[in-house]
């Protein structure tokens, strides 16, 4: 099935611990990123990618850090600079075209707790 | 920079009521807009889009949004909602930045609960 996995589902990290969060995808996509979902703030960009070995800072990177090597992973590093990190994190990626009319499919997220 | 804003935060009504979620956004050029629901304990999925042509856009499960430039508005509408909309719905705008890279806003979401 083609999709978007984002693991592990469920992920407990001491404060002061860098952190990663895994996101595969099949669906051959050139454009990737990852949010962050909290209550009643939607979902914040954190990073985002067009394509391979480039990508752009969104609304909230302060304290995370990402890499694109491959078209389909785009992992997400919490570091411990991130003041804040525990939080749902959502990835998503969709075709990337000029015309940027293309809409983004998403994993099942990923809730991270610093304790 | 782009932004969207959805100002209802949490909805509540019975069912076969009608329903309709604001959204605003900022941005100067060509958009596209989208509607995503997230259903209890599910991961987001599009509920319509707009991209050009017919303002009015139809969309699964009976949903259907209104894009009026002028106002730069994209609120989503149904007729009569049931206990199985009980969700959050996420407006979202994806624009191409300065830099020319595709950029989706998300709004702060919207929590629609219906009462059978």
């Amino acid at each position: 099935d083609g999709g978007i996995t984002q693991s592990p589902k469920y992920l407990f990290r001491k404060e002061g611990q860098n952190v990663t969060l895994s996101c595969e995808q099949n669906l051959n996509h050139d454009a990737m990123y990852w949010y962050r979902q909290d209550p009643g703030q939607g979902l914040r960009l954190i990073y985002y990618s067009q394509i391979v070995n480039d990508f752009q800072k969104g609304d909230i990177a302060e304290g995370y850090s990402v890499s694109r090597e491959k078209k389909e992973s785009f992992p997400l590093t919490v570091t411990s600079a991130q003041k804040n990190p525990t939080a749902f994190y959502l990835c998503a990626s969709s075709i990337s075209t000029a015309a940027n009319q293309d809409e983004a499919f998403f994993g099942q997220g990923t809730r991270l707790t610093v304790v | 920079a782009q932004s969207v804003s959805q100002h209802n935060h949490h909805v509540i009504l019975s069912e076969a009521a009608s329903l309709e979620l604001g959204c605003n956004y900022s941005y100067g050029g060509t958009v596209n807009l989208f509607w995503y629901v997230q259903y209890p304990g599910q991961h987001l999925q599009l509920l319509l889009k707009y991209f050009s042509g017919d303002p009015l856009v139809k969309g699964i499960k009976g949903f259907e949004a209104e894009f009026i430039k002028s106002k730069f508005s994209f609120n989503l509408r149904k007729p009569s909602v049931q206990w199985s909309d009980t969700a959050e719905y996420f407006c979202a705008v994806n624009a191409l930045n300065s830099g020319g890279y595709q950029k989706v806003t998300f709004g702060t979401g919207t929590k629609l609960q219906v009462i059978p």
